[in-house]
């Protein structure tokens, strides 16, 4: 039981559509972390918040985006979406801003699929 | 560009054997390596990490291997046991970048 938990648990949307994703942090993780993982491949790295800012991005466009909030938890928000954002997101949530190598807790994931 | 390969999609042992699971890495920056498994359904779990000034890491039942030179990572599990069947994923980081590379993930069966 790692403490951290996501809603909803699967989603459908149609392309265009905006969606947001939810995140509850386990008490005390300052930091949280959101992936993509498509189908058959590892999770990739959207973006990091530290302290309820951004401090951290892979290679996402910029209609990917994050908030969150002082209660631990978070949100990411996709607008315009593509049929290639279909996906399992994950958060994950750790004690300090430091280097992404020190452990962290992964959520369940949201299973997302665009039409 | 994969720079974090695992190229078996799958594994079955028999219970009791031993288990390899192999990575391969194409980025040299790379110095620190994690093993995370992943059950169905669940959020992955850190299971066990290297950094490249070593060369073996172990804890418990699982120890990893790191060849520098070949670029090469290779998880044990010793003896593996039913509830090791999930899929694994290795992932490398960069001293001080906050990003994990993950490869794509090796599903572990194990048999009775």
């Amino acid at each position: 039981e790692t403490g951290v938990t996501q809603s909803p648990t699967h989603l459908i949307k149609t392309r265009g559509q905006q969606v947001t994703l939810r995140c509850s942090s386990q008490s005390g993780h300052n930091t949280v972390s959101w992936y993509q993982q498509a189908l058959g491949q590892g999770p990739q790295f959207i973006f990091q918040y530290y302290r309820e800012e951004e401090n951290g991005r892979g290679n996402f466009p910029p209609r990917f985006s994050g908030l969150q909030f002082p209660n631990y938890s978070s949100e990411l928000n996709v607008n315009a979406l593509e049929l290639d954002d279909s996906a399992l997101y994950l958060c994950a949530s750790k004690t300090s801003g430091g280097a992404i190598t020190e452990t962290q807790y992964f959520g369940p994931g949201t299973r997302l699929l665009v039409l | 560009d994969q720079q974090v390969k695992q190229n078996s999609p799958s594994l079955s042992v028999q219970e009791g054997r031993i288990s390899i699971l192999n990575c391969d890495y194409t980025n040299s920056m790379f110095d620190y390596f994690l093993w995370y498994k992943k059950y169905p359904a669940e959020g992955p779990t850190f299971l066990i990490s290297i950094s490249s000034i070593k060369d073996k890491n172990e804890d418990g039942r699982f120890t990893v291997f790191l060849n520098k030179s070949a670029k090469h990572l290779s998880l044990h599990i010793v003896p593996s046991q039913p509830g090791d069947s999930a899929v694994y994923f290795c992932a490398a980081s960069v001293d001080s970048n906050y990003q994990l590379i993950w490869g794509a993930g090796t599903k572990l069966i194990i048999k009775p």
